[in-house]
């Protein structure tokens, strides 16, 4: 089966500096990636459509300087959180899919700290 | 009214038992249906897929989707410990588009 791979698994950082965390399709192509937010106790909430070779699409209410999002390649995308605050604390968690019969594949989530 | 429903829980149950978890929609173009387990600090785990309407089993798992009741259905058989998580329910009309999540239902399996 399809296999998404994000890196780091967690990650703490200090207030204002900025964080780049990375989605990869291991054994498939994606020319769309997800990238959703995850709040403790709370539902995963899509923040952004990342499109390879093309500006992503962001949801209403996420900021686009903040969450700069690169599909540079059809097996990459990348979300860098900038000048990170305390609020900016999360799960998050991207997906790709690789075919219908094989719905949504999610990474394993990258854990956000900012102190 | 939100696009997918969901129990939210808490859902406490004592091993052995039958869980049953649903999901109510309102969107009519959803055809692709999926069940996902969340373990804490895990991301989201794909459990059950099925298109249109019908049923799906697999191991301990059966996925029901009843389309003309907008109404679908997860049962886990012979519940474990290991089974406590978050289940997910999630569709999507057209291949990769308009995908939803519900908001999830915790379970937890009590030995």
């Amino acid at each position: 089966g399809a296999v998404v791979s994000q890196h780091p698994s967690w990650v703490i950082c200090k207030s204002g500096t900025s964080v780049k965390i990375e989605c990869r399709s291991l054994d498939f192509q994606a020319t769309t990636m997800f990238w959703y937010r995850q709040f403790p106790k709370q539902s995963l909430m899509l923040m952004a459509t990342s499109n390879e070779g093309s500006k992503a699409t962001y949801e209403q209410g996420v900021e686009k300087d903040k969450f700069l999002i690169n599909h540079a390649s059809l097996t990459l995308s990348t979300l860098t959180v900038t000048s990170a605050h305390p609020e900016d604390s999360s799960f998050y968690i991207c997906s790709a899919v690789d075919r219908p019969s094989y719905g949504y594949t999610f990474g394993s989530g990258t854990r956000l700290t900012v102190v | 009214q939100k696009e997918v429903e969901q129990d939210p829980g808490p859902l406490s149950v004592p091993e052995g038992a039958i869980v049953s978890l649903n999901c109510t929609y309102s969107n009519s173009a959803f055809q692709y249906f999926m069940w996902y387990r969340q373990y804490s600090r895990k991301g989201p785990e794909l459990l059950m897929y099925t298109y249109s309407s019908g049923n799906k089993e697999d191991g301990r798992f059966t996925a029901q989707v009843d389309k003309s009741s907008k109404y679908i259905s997860l049962f886990i058989r012979d519940s474990q410990p290991s089974d406590s998580a978050t289940y997910l329910c999630a569709m999507m009309s057209n291949y990769g588009q308009n995908f939803v999540f519900g908001p999830g239902t915790r379970l937890s399996v009590l030995p």
